[in-house]
């Protein structure tokens, strides 16, 4: 079965901090998400990605973060000068198409101290 | 109201029993309706999806309400490896394409 794969599976870093989170969505989807869930709390959507661009982003997906796909497999989140509340395990998702359901990364889970 | 809210639980549940639960959601103009599985510390997993005519996989069945705006999701015969937090997951409408999901309802099937 394809799989979204995501790396590192886990990272510390001190806080201000760049970090770059790393994704390979399934091949021949179209649609990239990034998702955050802190810990003890619901899955919060970042940002969507479709068509080399930015289709969507959150409130929280301010200047602090951003979003690459270098080049045709990798899909990148990177989050600038790092919070201690930036904690939380990261999850990318490919799609198909807008109306199918989401294949999640096991996800990133980042700690800042 | 919140615009997709789930019982936390959790749902105690023995093993063989049947378990149904609920998502309201409050933006009208949904369009595509899921159920995920998030087992601790790990990624979703895309269960099922929901259809307006409900639908069916297995031991679980999941329904829409588009009036009173919910969906459900049943479980019958419960598994101790059914133990999970169940997601409820939306898109489309106001909310845009994006999927939002709920907090979760916490299942426990014990035996």
């Amino acid at each position: 079965e394809p799989e979204v794969t995501q790396t590192p599976s886990h990272q510390v870093t001190q806080m201000g901090q760049e970090v770059i989170l790393r994704c390979v969505p399934i091949s021949n989807h179209l649609y990239f998400y990034w998702y955050r869930q802190i810990l003890g709390q619901k899955v919060e959507f970042l940002v969507s990605f479709y068509n080399n661009e930015i289709s969507e982003k959150s409130e929280i997906f301010d200047d602090q973060f951003s979003v690459e796909r270098p080049d045709g497999s990798n899909f990148t989140l990177k989050i600038r000068s790092t919070k201690l509340e930036d904690s939380a395990m990261y999850f990318c998702a490919s799609s198909p198409g807008q109306d199918y359901g989401y294949t999640f990364g096991s996800g990133t889970r980042l700690t800042v101290v | 109201r919140k615009e997709v809210e789930q019982d936390p639980g959790p749902f105690n549940v023995p093993e063989g029993a049947t378990v149904a639960f609920n998502c309201t959601y409050s933006n009208s103009a949904s369009q595509s309706f899921f159920w995920y599985r998030q087992d601790c510390r790990k990624e979703p997993k895309l269960l099922m999806s929901v259809y307006s005519s409900g639908n069916e996989d297995g031991r679980f069945t999941a329904q829409l309400n588009r009036a009173s705006q919910y969906i459900s999701l049943l479980i019958r015969d419960s598994k101790l490896s059914d133990s999970a937090t169940y997601l409820c997951a939306l898109s489309g409408g106001a909310a845009g394409n994006k999927l939002t999901f709920g907090g979760g309802t916490r299942v426990l099937v014990k035996p």
